[in-house]
């Protein structure tokens, strides 16, 4: 199994510039997560979802776009680039036997926005 | 805003002796969870206490939660130079639409030099 996987690793956006950050997980995981990790903070949850066709807002939702058309797919549109959004953006998903809690994480995608 | 505020902040022990890490919250939880995150990549689950339980073990880690005083710590036994890694406290709330949401703490930055 891949687990979760990014895409892309790395990206650059100028202000103004829209984009999608693309996670998937092969572990037919429920729940899936994005997170944004800001220098020496947490992570900060921006929207996550409970089944496809199902999302919800987190704590840091503005600016950030999802859907889940899928099981397999959770994609995270930024609508209009913000240099307040340059972070590292962190997908996670849950929902494996025997702990429905335990997340797993992908490699991340470290964003700069200009 | 953050649920989890974790102590230390930093600490740099040598290898071969116990870390301990804390980590306070301030809502009710379902579970408490520790994720490790080495530099530049994403996170690794350790560990899942949950409410009703006192103290856990797995390996070199032991987990004791106290719901009463919102508060958890993490012990690293023995610790080598490959524990040097970030350390992430995070709670689950309760209802089963929050297992894909986690609250994080801002982390612990530990160093165990050789």
């Amino acid at each position: 199994n891949a687990g979760v996987t990014q895409t892309p690793k790395f990206q650059v956006l100028k202000t103004g510039q829209s984009m999608t950050l693309q996670c998937a997980q092969d572990m037919n995981h429920e729940y899936m997560s994005w997170y944004r990790q800001d220098p020496g903070m947490g992570l900060r949850l921006i929207h996550y979802s409970v089944g496809a066709g199902i999302t919800d807002q987190g704590e840091v939702p503005n600016g950030y776009n999802v859907s889940r058309s899928t099981t397999e797919d959770f994609p995270l549109r930024l609508l209009s680039a913000a240099p307040s959004q340059t972070s590292v953006y962190f997908c996670a998903s849950s929902g494996g036997r025997p702990s429905y809690n335990e997340q797993f994480f992908g490699p991340g995608t470290r964003l700069t926005v200009l | 805003s953050q649920q989890g505020e974790e102590d230390p902040q930093a600490l740099s022990i040598q290898e071969g002796e116990n870390a301990t890490m804390n980590c306070s919250y301030k809502t009710s939880i379902n579970n408490l969870q520790w994720y490790r995150q080495n530099s530049g990549r994403g996170l690794v689950h350790l560990i899942l206490i949950r409410s009703n339980e006192r103290e856990k073990h797995s390996g070199r880690l032991r987990v004791t939660l106290d719901t009463s005083k919102k508060s958890s710590s993490l012990l690293i036994t023995a610790s080598r130079a490959a524990d040097t890694a970030s350390y992430f406290c995070a709670t689950g709330a309760p209802g089963g639409t929050s297992y894909g949401k986690l609250t994080f703490g801002q982390g612990t930055i530990l160093t165990v030099h050789p």
